[in-house]
C-alpha cells in the first residue's frame, strides 16, 4: 500500500472554479512538499510545509498541513488553464531532515476553458 | 540561475543493451538524487549523494545498476544491461543541506525519458 495517499487521482474542472487535491500518509510526517509536474517535464516545486497548521499561498495555490491528520490539502481558486498538470505530494521520512522524499502516485488536473 | 540539466532527454535502446544518463546539479547544490519515475506514479528513490558519498542506494538495484559522482559535481546512471521493466523516466533532483533545522528543498531536472523493446 502507498505510504502517501492522493485524493482525487484525477480532476476536471471548468476554468475559474476552487479545487482541493489531499494528500495523507500512513506515516507521521516531517515535512510535506508539493510539486507540479507537466506531461514529459520534470518537477517543479511549490511549497513546503514543516509545522502543524502551517499555510502557505503562491498566487492562487495555498497548502495547508494538518499535522496531528497526517494531512495536506492543495486549493487552487479561480482555477486557469494554465494550472493543469499532475500535482504531486512528497514528505521527508525519518526525523533527519535531509533524506529521501517518497512520493504521492499523483493528482492529473485538467481545466477545461 | 540555472536548473538541474540532464541529458539525454530521450533514450530508445533494445534489451540487454547499456544505458547511461548524465545529471548537473544547480551550483552549490551538495546533495544530489537519482529518482525513477513509472507510469502514473510519484518518483521514487534510486540513490542519494552528499557530496562524493552515496549515503542512500538501497533502492538502488545492484545486479544492473552503477552510479557515480566524481568530485562531488555532475553524476551518472548506468544500466547495465538493460530490461523492459526499466522504462521509465530517470530524473534527478540536487538540494543544498546546510545542517539547519528547515528541511532543505530538492531541485528536478527534466528527466530523460527510457524506452527498452
Amino acid at each position: 500500500s502507498q505510504e502517501l495517499e492522493q485524493s482525487p487521482q484525477s480532476l476536471i474542472v471548468q476554468e475559474g472554479k476552487n479545487l482541493t487535491i489531499n494528500c495523507t500518509s500512513s506515516k507521521t510526517l516531517y515535512g510535506l512538499y508539493w510539486y507540479k509536474q507537466k506531461y514529459g517535464e520534470g518537477l517543479i516545486f511549490l511549497m513546503m510545509l514543516q509545522k502543524g497548521g502551517e499555510e502557505k499561498s503562491h498566487e492562487k495555490i495555498t497548502a495547508k498541513l494538518d499535522e496531528k491528520k497526517q494531512q495536506s490539502s492543495l486549493h487552487i481558486t479561480a482555477s486557469q488553464p494554465s494550472h493543469a498538470g499532475i500535482y504531486l505530494c512528497g514528505a521527508r521520512v525519518g526525523v533527519s531532515n535531509t533524506g529521501k522524499l517518497i512520493f504521492g502516485q499523483g493528482t492529473t488536473l485538467q481545466v477545461k476553458p | 540561475e540555472a536548473g538541474v540539466v540532464q541529458s539525454p532527454r530521450y533514450k530508445i535502446i533494445e534489451k540487454k543493451q547499456p544505458v547511461a544518463f548524465w545529471c548537473n546539479p544547480i551550483s552549490g547544490h551538495n546533495t544530489l538524487y537519482w529518482y525513477r519515475q513509472n507510469l502514473g506514479q510519484g518518483p521514487e528513490l534510486l540513490i542519494r549523494y552528499e557530496n562524493e558519498e552515496a549515503v542512500d542506494d538501497s533502492q538502488l538495484p545492484k545486479d544492473r545498476f552503477s552510479a557515480e559522482r566524481l568530485k562531488g559535481v555532475d553524476s551518472t546512471l548506468k544500466i547495465q544491461p538493460a530490461e523492459l521493466g526499466d522504462s521509465a523516466v530517470y530524473l534527478c533532483a540536487s538540494s543544498l543541506y546546510s545542517g539547519a533545522s528547515t528541511g532543505e528543498t530538492q531541485y528536478f531536472g527534466p528527466g530523460t525519458r527510457l524506452l527498452v523493446l
